[in-house]
């Protein structure tokens, strides 16, 4: 177990709102990431985490945002929620070592009405 | 960029035979590595195997052991002895070795089912 955490587990949100998911690590990691997982499309990268407020995006960033003011939490940000961001949500971080392998949280579904 | 591809959307084994799922993949670099993820219907996703590429020895973790071949981009999973407990699906990823926040690239899955 890589002590990371994710809440909610599930949300159901209407079109429009904000919902902000997070993530929550015990090990201090350096790098964390936001993947989405979509049937027919694996998992994705949606934004990511290198330090306290350094962050970058990835290949499917429109519409999300994300912060980092603690090294411990990793917050995802939707401004506005969209039918189209219903999905599954993973938080993974990775470890400071080579191979650098990363672990994942065990997820939140997110349904968007 | 990278990608990733499974070709095989479900697979089913029985209990106690071998079944091998395949990954191909396409890069342009030297260094890197492969994993693959086991997603059980928990959700939960499960880091099971890790080869490094400069590596020619193939990985093998108890019962799970890959078929790495760098020329032809490919790299298989063999579950051996197949157990109930096996059935999930299966991802393959790729992960570049340089510079660092390096994403994981995923294939799309294989769903395999375990029988009796």
């Amino acid at each position: 177990d890589a002590g990371i955490t994710q809440s909610p587990r599930h949300k159901v949100t209407e079109t429009g709102t904000p919902v902000t998911l997070r993530c929550h690590q015990t090990e201090n990691h350096r790098y964390m990431y936001w993947y989405r997982q979509d049937p027919g499309h694996g998992l994705r990268l949606i934004h990511y985490s290198y330090g306290v407020k350094d962050t970058d995006k990835g290949e499917v960033s429109d519409g999300y945002s994300v912060s980092r003011s603690k090294t411990e939490d990793f917050l995802l940000t939707l401004e506005s929620a969209t039918s189209s961001q219903t999905s599954v949500y993973f938080c993974a971080i990775e470890q400071d070592t080579l191979p650098n392998e990363q672990y994942f949280g065990p997820g939140t579904r997110l349904t968007v009405t | 960029a990278q990608t990733v591809t499974q070709s095989q959307p479900e697979m089913s084994v029985q209990e106690a035979e071998t079944v091998t799922l395949s990954c191909t993949y396409d890069t342009s670099e030297s260094d890197y590595y492969l994993f693959w993820y086991k997603q059980p219907p928990s959700r939960q996703m499960i880091l099971v195997i890790r080869q490094e590429a400069y590596k020619q020895q193939n990985a093998t973790e108890n019962r799970f052991s890959v078929n790495f071949q760098k020329a032809a981009k490919s790299f298989s999973l063999k579950i051996s002895d197949s157990q109930l407990g096996d059935a999930a699906m299966y991802f393959c990823a790729y992960r570049s070795a340089s510079g660092t926040a390096s994403k994981l690239t995923f294939g799309t899955g294989t769903r395999l089912q375990v029988t009796l």
